[in-house]
């Protein structure tokens, strides 16, 4: 399975935008990116997914690299509400369960 | 639509005892997954339903565990003979992706069951 990497943590001021990017060097021509996130003590929580081009949706945008080795998530205006587990995901067509790390903790500073 | 939901939230046994969680995924969702994550660490898979079949067994999931959606709706995970290394959340997926392929499948997420093995 493709792996990600993405940073342990990162720190932002509310009301700022941020940027969390992933690493997935080994990604194969059709597995899309997905991203979900993590708030504390709830469940996983979908956020967007893409393949090539850059996506948008009501929560955030997906930036993905032209070679595609790498993508960017971006929350364009942070609250404290995002303060929360951020993880990467390769999904290929063959495989039903998703494939977690770590993900990237992110801290909003007020 | 209500969400996926999980009962109960909270379960604090002792080892050795059986212990059963129940999945309500969101209505008309065909696909089920039940996933387990200790505390710092992302979720890892444990088994996958297509409608009532179980399609797919992570080698997490030893003798002690079985999992059944019986009429393709709501999912039950039982463990028995708890262990102290059981101790864990133990979360729920649902997501509506028909035929074959998953790499645009979303998936949903209940608030998950905590296990506590004393």
């Amino acid at each position: 399975d493709a792996k990600t990497t993405q940073p342990n943590s990162m720190e932002s001021n509310e009301e700022e935008p941020v940027h969390l990017p992933c690493n997935h060097s080994t990604i194969s021509g059709t597995d899309y990116i997905h991203w979900y996130r993590q708030l504390p003590s709830q469940g996983p929580e979908y956020v967007i997914h893409g393949l090539t081009s850059n996506v948008n949706n009501r929560m955030a945008s997906l930036a993905i690299a032209e070679d595609r080795k790498s993508s960017t998530l971006i929350l364009h205006r942070a609250t404290l509400r995002d303060a929360a587990v951020y993880y990467c995901i390769l999904r290929e067509d063959s495989n039903y369960q998703l494939i977690w790390g770590a993900g990237t903790k992110l801290i909003i500073k007020p | 639509d209500t969400g996926v939901s999980q009962d109960p939230r909270h379960k604090i046994t002792k080892r050795g005892q059986n212990v059963t969680f129940r999945c309500d995924p969101i209505s008309e969702h065909n696909r089920l997954y039940w996933y387990r994550q200790t505390l710092g660490q992302g979720p890892e898979f444990l088994t996958y339903f297509q409608n009532e079949a179980q399609l797919e067994k992570s080698r997490l999931l030893s003798d002690r565990f079985s999992a059944e959606r019986p009429k393709g709706s709501f999912s039950t995970l039982e463990i028995q003979r708890t262990e102290q290394g059981d101790s864990a959340m133990y979360l729920c997926a649902s997501s509506s992706q028909w035929g074959q392929g998953s790499s645009t499948d979303t998936q949903y997420f209940g608030p998950g069951t905590r296990l506590t093995v004393l």
